[in-house]
């Protein structure tokens, strides 16, 4: 069964400066999906950056970058010129490729980071 | 165009009762995923539905059961409450099964069994 894990319940950093959430995770299979997932107090989820386990070259969404490592299984998160808004949980997740999921496309999720970003 | 919306946003029911939780994916998504995400937690999967059949189902006991409609909204139903049931409720919509299979969230439902 697949896993993720957040080691990092809680960080903080001063606005403007750069963050790296990490995460892990353990599957078997060789092609799926990793996913960095914001939710702010609001509650609404939502997606920051995705990653597709077949490319080689790293996500980058604007301040937001990934530091894909396939073979150790890594998946962090670079937060760069950090703003307040940027406050939040950020959850990794993991899914299955299409296909080796069969009919189950479910997220599969890590227990969050909580990060503060402090003026 | 409107995101995923999810009804009601906050619920108090007590021990035993049962609850229905609706969703509204974004026009033109046809599955719909529900999550319950409790408090401190990541979210974990429940069901999924595309084309109106349940295409997944979480490790959740039967007292959970979801069905999804003809315009693709969903109802996800919970019997015989149980205070661990309290949660956030997270409904996602996809566009397509399959491909990159992006889920976009909507606000949640917010239930409190006392």
């Amino acid at each position: 069964a697949q896993t993720v894990t957040q080691s990092q319940p809680e960080m903080s950093v001063q606005e403007a400066e750069t963050v790296t959430l990490s995460c892990t995770y353990d599957t078997s299979e060789s092609n799926y999906y990793l996913f960095w997932y914001k939710q702010p107090p609001s509650r609404q989820m939502i997606l920051v950056i995705r990653q597709e386990a077949y490319k080689q070259q790293n996500a980058t969404e604007n301040r937001f970058s990934v530091n894909f490592q396939k073979a150790a299984k890594s998946f962090s998160l670079k937060i760069s010129d950090s703003q307040l808004g940027d406050t939040a949980m950020y959850f990794c997740a993991f899914m299955k490729h299409m296909y080796n999921a069969g009919n189950n496309r479910k997220l599969i999720w890590g227990l969050g980071t909580s990060l503060a970003v402090n003026p | 165009d409107a995101g995923v919306t999810q009804s009601p946003t906050h619920l108090i029911k007590t021990r035993g009762q049962h609850v229905t939780l609706r969703c509204s994916p974004i026009s033109g998504h046809k599955s719909v995923s529900w999550y319950q995400q409790v408090l401190g937690q990541g979210p974990q999967f429940i069901f999924q539905y595309y084309e109106k059949e349940e295409r997944g189902r979480g490790n959740f006991p039967d007292r959970f059961s979801a069905r999804q409609f003809p315009n693709y909204s969903s109802e996800l139903n919970v019997n015989a409450l149980l205070l661990g049931d309290s949660a956030l409720y997270l409904c996602a919509s996809s566009l397509v099964f399959g491909g990159r299979n992006e889920q976009f969230f909507g606000p949640g439902t917010r239930l409190t069994v006392l």
